[in-house]
């Protein structure tokens, strides 16, 4: 199994700064790889897919890219909705997998 | 507008059984692969298995293969999982989720599943 690492698993930020997830796979997954933003008590909702395309109706400032087995979620300026867990996940190969997740906090 | 709706979670005994179901509306689910995904209480998330979009293809996790079932009914738009040997590490918010490039696109509002005596 392809396991992934996410990290920092909790990041303190403030309204406007620019942030940065990483996720690290075990094993390469190409460009196999989406991130999710999810809130308490909701789905988890896809913000990139395919390392870097942006998912339809997701603001400009989240941006994704990297390839094979490193791979980083930018939020280019942090707004308030955006206080919320990050998860990367891997659709390269079966069974997929998911990071641990990233709770980015005030 | 593309709504997922799951149902038939609940109270179980462990070693029982549930089936849960996807109501799938808004798109033509004919022509999606789907998944579902399980988050435990305060947890990740962890998926468990895929259906092609013909449903002739499946695959599921290590955790619940040989339990779990997935299948779907396209004249019904319709995905199901049947849990069967339920375990108390099964207890999870349980999610259905649509495919799309590789990535899950469009998710239901989850049902919960407790395995608890």
């Amino acid at each position: 199994d392809i396991q992934m690492t996410q990290s920092p698993s909790s990041l303190s930020a403030s309204v406007g700064d620019r942030v940065t997830i990483t996720c690290r796979a075990s094993q390469s997954t190409r460009t196999y790889l989406n991130w999710y933003q999810q809130k308490p008590g909701k789905a988890p909702k896809l913000l990139i897919y395919t390392a870097s395309s942006l998912q339809g109706g997701v603001p400009s400032r989240f941006s994704g890219s990297g390839s094979g087995t490193y791979f980083t979620l930018t939020i280019s300026s942090l707004q308030p909705e955006d206080f919320a867990t990050y998860f990367c996940h891997q659709s390269y190969s079966t069974p997929h997998t998911f990071g641990q997740g990233t709770k980015l906090e005030i | 507008e593309v709504q997922l709706v799951e149902s038939g979670g609940g109270l179980v005994q462990p070693g029982g059984s549930l089936r849960l179901s996807c109501a799938a509306s808004g798109f033509t689910f004919s022509g999606y692969e789907m998944n579902w995904v399980r988050q435990a209480p305060g947890k990740g998330l962890e998926w468990l298995s895929y259906i092609s979009n013909s449903g002739n293809t499946t695959y599921y996790a290590a955790s619940v293969k040989g339990r779990f079932t997935i299948s779907r009914d396209n004249a019904k738009n319709s995905l199901s999982l049947q849990m069967n040997s339920l375990r108390a590490e099964d207890t999870a918010l349980y999610y259905c989720a649509r495919g799309y490039t590789g990535g899950f696109d469009d998710w239901g509002q989850g049902t919960l599943v407790t395995v608890s005596a």
